[in-house]
């Protein structure tokens, strides 16, 4: 899977709680994207990096946060989990913007 | 809202026969490509069109793209139940200096043997 972890790859939370998912990368790719899959909804981009320290909004990025302090890691949190945050989260890598992305095997979330 | 929509959001044909997807989307884009899920798994990439591009082959995949209408197609020839998957359209959005890739909802795909 092109060098693309996602961790944890379950996890059930209660709500409230703050919650850290991580995506790590061994292919030095500039981009890396985080979105949410539900169903009927399809791919939601939540938040994206173009580079160490450069992040920005995806189209549902309310209650999350990103951080990228290197270049192989993308660390997503949600602050205080909330049961519409249940979702399969997925982690993407891509050279540029407009690239080939790489796709993470999923982080299935539940939110209690 | 999202960039791409595709449609239908769901279609189930008999293996054999030839399957379409389309795809629209809203601003201006660089490239437009298409991925594949299997259930319950990440996206695979098949095939990225540049916006120069008007049609594109790879194996029994042949997608188009018109820049006017702002659509796309992708068209599955002879299609196999091992083709049984959802489909999405992503583009390319621009915003503020990056670019972002955006998805669509995409389109099921049931093949029957």
């Amino acid at each position: 899977d092109a060098g693309i972890t996602q961790s944890p790859r379950h996890k059930v939370t209660e709500t409230g709680t703050p919650v850290t998912l991580r995506c790590h990368q061994t292919e030095n790719h500039r981009y890396m994207y985080w979105y949410r899959q539900d169903p009927g909804h399809g791919l939601r981009l939540i938040h994206y990096s173009y580079g160490v320290k450069d992040t920005d909004k995806g189209e549902v990025s309310d209650g999350y946060s990103v951080s990228r302090s290197k270049t192989e890691d993308f660390l997503l949190t949600l602050e205080s989990a909330t049961s519409s945050q249940t979702s399969v989260y997925f982690c993407a890598i891509s050279i540029l913007g407009n690239t080939e992305a790489f796709f993470g095997q999923g982080t299935r979330l539940t939110v209690v | 809202s999202q960039q791409g929509e595709e449609d239908p959001q769901a279609l189930s044909i008999q293996e054999g026969e030839n399957a379409t997807m389309n795809c629209s989307y809203k601003t201006s884009i660089n490239n437009l490509q298409w991925y594949r899920q299997n259930s319950g798994r990440g996206l695979v990439h098949l095939i990225l069109i540049r916006s120069n591009e008007r049609e594109k082959h790879s194996g029994r995949l042949r997608v188009t793209l018109d820049t006017s209408k702002k659509s796309s197609s992708l068209l599955i020839t002879a299609s196999r139940a091992a083709d049984t998957a959802s489909y999405f359209c992503a583009t390319d959005a621009y915003q503020g200096g990056s670019e972002k890739l955006v998805f669509g909802k995409g389109t099921k795909l049931t093949v029957n043997p």
